[in-house]
């Protein structure tokens, strides 16, 4: 079975600083996608990036990158420049490809942005 | 992005009595939608997934008389709790994919905090 861990429960940044949350994964499957994913306190889910595995190329959007390393099962989560908005929960998540679209999550982690 | 709408967003019920929770995708037909619960400061459970037209399949432990869901159109699926209890309290959350995109991105909804009393 894949099992997602976010070994950080809360995280604090300084407003246009950067902070990377971390995340590994276990799984027996070699093509898959992994995600990051925002949830504020609305509880909106919202996808903030995407990597599938057969890239080797880290996936960028905008302030916001990872690292990926497949041989590692890591998937870690760069935010640049924080913001206040950016303040959340954010649950890393991964899907075996061709599995309908059946996520798994990680526990996620608390990210809290000071002024 | 898409759009998936979810009602209501709260609701209280008394203990024994059941309650319905639609999810529907607004701009785009979702032949697969998604029933998530979220405990406090938890992270999302699959419960079941839910299929046009044909019977849900549900996650392991989760009990399938007590959370009825329907899917009876591409725009629209249903779960209903049935004889709720206080345990059942919690966050649900739906979610739907959009079958005419190349790649599989998962739309949420906004949430049903249930509360039971």
């Amino acid at each position: 079975a894949q099992t997602v861990t976010q070994s950080q429960p809360e995280m604090s940044v300084q407003e246009a600083e950067t902070v990377t949350l971390s995340c590994t994964y276990d799984t027996s499957e070699s093509d898959y996608y992994l995600f990051w994913y925002k949830q504020p306190p609305s509880r909106q889910m919202i996808l903030v990036i995407r990597q599938e595995a057969y890239k080797q190329q880290n996936a960028t959007e905008n302030r916001f990158s990872v690292n990926f390393q497949k041989a590692a099962k890591s998937f870690s989560l760069k935010i640049s420049d924080s913001q206040l908005g950016d303040a959340a929960m954010y649950f890393c998540a991964y899907k075996v490809t061709g599995g309908g679209n059946k996520l798994t999550f990680g526990t996620g982690t608390q990210l809290k942005v000071e002024l | 992005g898409a759009v998936v709408s979810q009602h209501p967003s709260r609701v209280i019920c008394k203990s024994g009595t059941s309650v319905k929770i639609e999810c529907r995708s607004l701009d785009f037909q979702a032949t697969t939608m998604f029933w998530y619960r979220q405990f406090p400061k938890q992270s999302l459970m699959l419960m079941a997934t839910s299929n046009e037209g044909s019977k849900a399949t549900y996650e392991q432990g989760v009990e399938k008389d007590k959370f009825l869901i329907n899917h009876a159109s591409l725009t629209l699926s249903t779960l209903t709790v049935t004889s709720a209890h206080p345990e059942d309290s919690s966050f649900y959350i739906c979610s739907a994919r959009d079958g005419g995109k190349g790649w599989t991105e998962a739309f949420f909804g906004q949430g049903t905090r249930l509360t039971v009393v």
